[in-house]
């Protein structure tokens, strides 16, 4: 079945650095792709997204590519701040388009 | 809209007693999702419905485990008898439409502990 796989936590990073949170997906067909973040004591809420290959999701300073070649929608950002600290989930929501798959999490800490 | 609202937000039960969570989507939405996550799986769907109608229930753990949703405003989520092993938060979510193609918005969630 549909399937997401992220990199394991938690990542500790200082202010300002560079972040990658890698994320392969397992689908049939070209599902749609997410990121979704997660605030202490809070319900996800949707960061990003991208529909089709090669599209480029963005908000917030964050991005990620659609890789079809690949199978990846890696999450990037130039210059983290604390207040990014949260855990980060991608998802996919297959081409029935009926429900979203989500990975297991990646919690970040942003050291000031 | 005030969003997805989940009640209770804490509920400490124990061990063989009956729990219920509520959950009232955001008005206008046709799909409603429960969720359940642990530190060790992560987010799991357990049930989803769409315009009231259970749609795939595969993700239930087991027989303990109902969801219903009378209307469109209002589904709960059943353990009976709970287990120490259902210890999580649950989550509740609500789309417009199917999920590819939108967001969907989760409620704050109830941290379910039993003892």
């Amino acid at each position: 079945g549909d399937s997401v796989t992220q990199m394991e936590g938690p990542v500790t990073l200082s202010e300002e650095a560079f972040l990658t949170i890698n994320c392969t997906y397992t689908a049939t067909g070209y599902p749609s792709l997410f990121w979704y973040v997660q605030y202490p004591g809070e319900g996800l809420q949707l960061l990003l997204k991208a529909t089709k290959a090669d599209d480029k999701g963005s908000n917030k300073g964050f991005e990620a590519t659609y890789r079809k070649e690949t199978t990846s929608f890696h999450l990037e950002k130039g210059s983290v701040q604390v207040s990014d600290s949260a855990v980060y989930f991608c998802a996919l929501s297959d081409r029935r388009g009926d429900k979203i798959i989500f990975g297991k999490g990646t919690r970040l800490h942003i050291l000031p | 809209d005030a969003g997805v609202i989940q009640s209770p937000r804490h509920e400490v039960t124990e061990m063989g007693q009956e729990v219920t969570l509520r959950c009232k989507p955001i008005s206008g939405h046709d799909y409603l999702f429960w969720y359940r996550q642990t530190m060790m799986r992560g987010l799991e769907l357990l049930i989803y419905f769409n315009n009231n109608v259970p749609i795939d229930d595969s993700g239930m753990p087991e027989d303990r485990f109902s969801a219903k949703m009378p209307n469109a405003s209002f589904s709960t989520l059943k353990i009976q008898p709970s287990e120490p092993r259902d210890s999580a938060v649950y989550f509740c979510a609500s789309t417009y439409g199917q999920t590819m193609n939108t967001e969907a918005f989760f409620g704050q969630g109830t941290r379910l502990t039993v003892v």
